[in-house]
């Protein structure tokens, strides 16, 4: 089957540095895509990643291991702003999105 | 500004009272789709359409059907809602069906079954 492993929930202070960890099985790998999702609202798309290494955009970069099947999302000077749940989802072979549950970050003063 | 429109962001139905959700686009994706959200849990793909070909997930219920009449308009109704089908709903859309397929979110419905 295809699995996405996110941990269920993060807790960091303002200004500080956090990195989420994804981990993926799927048939086949086509791109892996960070979203962030505000409690109540739709999920809006923060990053992309489909070769290996880094990718920086703001204060959000984004990592992926093709050959370890691994992610993270590294988000620095963290604000309060930033307390949401960050959903990893990779395109399969077939193109679908394969969607893991997502990590509720809690951000404390 | 281009974007998703779900109507209503809130729905109350009674149980088995059918209820139709609608989603428009003013993006022209040629891609739309429905996933239902509960809380904390990944969204479910429940449908997508390429343009008009109309694509069900082998494990969407028959008790939800979808509609798209034109390009900027999907709907999805559910004919005989239970209680487990409390979920918000969220209608997207791509540009294409392909590797890179950001996928573009209206605000959601929250349907309630009382």
């Amino acid at each position: 089957g295809q699995n996405i492993d996110q941990p269920t929930e993060m807790t960091a202070t303002e200004g500080a540095i956090v990195q989420i960890n994804c981990t993926y099985q799927t048939s086949g790998f086509n791109g892996l895509f960070w979203y962030q999702q505000h409690a109540g609202e739709a999920p809006t798309f923060l990053s992309y990643n489909v070769l290996d290494g880094l990718e920086e955009k703001g204060r959000f970069s984004s990592f992926l291991s093709r050959s370890k099947g691994y992610s993270y999302l590294l988000l620095k000077e963290l604000q309060m702003k930033d307390s949401a749940s960050y959903l990893c989802a990779v395109t399969d072979s077939n193109y679908q999105l394969i969607w893991g549950a997502g990590t509720k970050l809690i951000i404390k003063p | 500004d281009a974007m998703v429109i779900q109507n209503p962001r809130y729905q109350v139905t009674q149980f088995g009272k059918p209820v139709t959700l609608s989603c428009s686009q003013t993006l022209n994706h040629n891609v739309m789709y429905w996933y239902q959200q509960k809380s904390s849990q990944a969204p479910k793909l429940l449908f997508h359409y390429y343009d008009k070909d109309f694509n069900n997930e082998a494990d969407t219920p028959d008790n939800f059907q979808s509609r798209r009449p034109n390009t900027s308009f999907c709907f999805l109704d559910i004919r005989s809602p239970g209680l487990g089908d409390a979920a918000m709903y969220l209608c997207a859309t791509s540009t294409d069906w392909s590797s890179y397929n950001e996928q573009f979110f209206g605000p959601g419905t929250r349907l309630t079954v009382l």
